[in-house]
């Protein structure tokens, strides 16, 4: 069936350092990658989306990369600081509407 | 914009009772997601509705799970009866349909003792 890998499960930086999170995907008619943050005990938060016709997206700090070909995208966090620290889901679509979730990567950023 | 309203945020329940947990989608969002967050199994998708009608009901675990969409404005989601292994977070989410991205509730901490 569909799935979403991602790795690391967990990840721990030094602040100031940067942090990549990887995720690879089965179905090929996947066209929509988006990044969810949930700290402890709170909602996952949308923080970054990349669609398929794309192949890298910037938002200050964070950048999303996409490769098709590969069925692979990651996260990128760079200049990490403290208030980085959660837990981060990648998705990927499936069909019109669902999004399948990978495991999620536990960052910790020390200061 | 109030955003997604779940009720109630904690739950404890004694095996055997029902459960129901309860959903405002924001306004305007044609889709409609319930999820089940655990630590073994991550965020699981057990049904999803577009427009008040199911679509893909493949995640719900057992026939004690249901989900009912009666309006534009509010879902359920039932557990009847309930099991210790049914202890976890309950998240639903809304979107407005297509590939974007979901609002989600801030989830119901279900604990079935």
């Amino acid at each position: 069936g569909e799935n979403v890998e991602q790795h690391p499960s967990t990840l721990s930086v030094q602040e100031g350092d940067s942090a990549v999170i990887k995720c690879t995907y089965s179905d090929s008619a996947s066209n929509y990658f988006p990044w969810y943050k949930q700290e402890l005990g709170k909602r996952p938060q949308l923080i970054i989306d990349i669609r398929s016709n794309v192949g890298e997206k910037k938002d200050q700090r964070i950048a999303v990369t996409l490769n098709k070909t590969a069925k692979h995208f990651s996260l990128h966090i760079t200049e990490t600081q403290p208030e980085d620290s959660a837990v981060y889901f990648c998705a990927a679509s499936i069909g019109a509407d669902k999004l399948i979730f990978g495991t999620g990567t536990r960052l910790q950023v020390f200061p | 914009d109030a955003g997604v309203i779940q009720s109630p945020r904690h739950e404890v329940t004694e095996m055997g009772q029902e459960v129901t947990l309860r959903c405002k989608p924001i306004s305007g969002h044609n889709s409609l997601f319930w999820y089940r967050q655990t630590m073994m199994r991550g965020l699981e998708l057990l049904i999803y509705f577009n427009n008040n009608v199911p679509i893909d009901d493949s995640g719900m675990p057992e026939d004690r799970f249901s989900a009912k969409m009666p309006n534009a404005s509010f879902s359920t989601l039932k557990i009847q009866p309930s099991e210790p292994r049914d202890s976890a977070v309950y998240f639903c989410a809304s979107s407005l349909g297509g590939a974007r991205g979901y609002t989600f509730g801030s989830g119901t901490r279900l604990t079935v003792v």
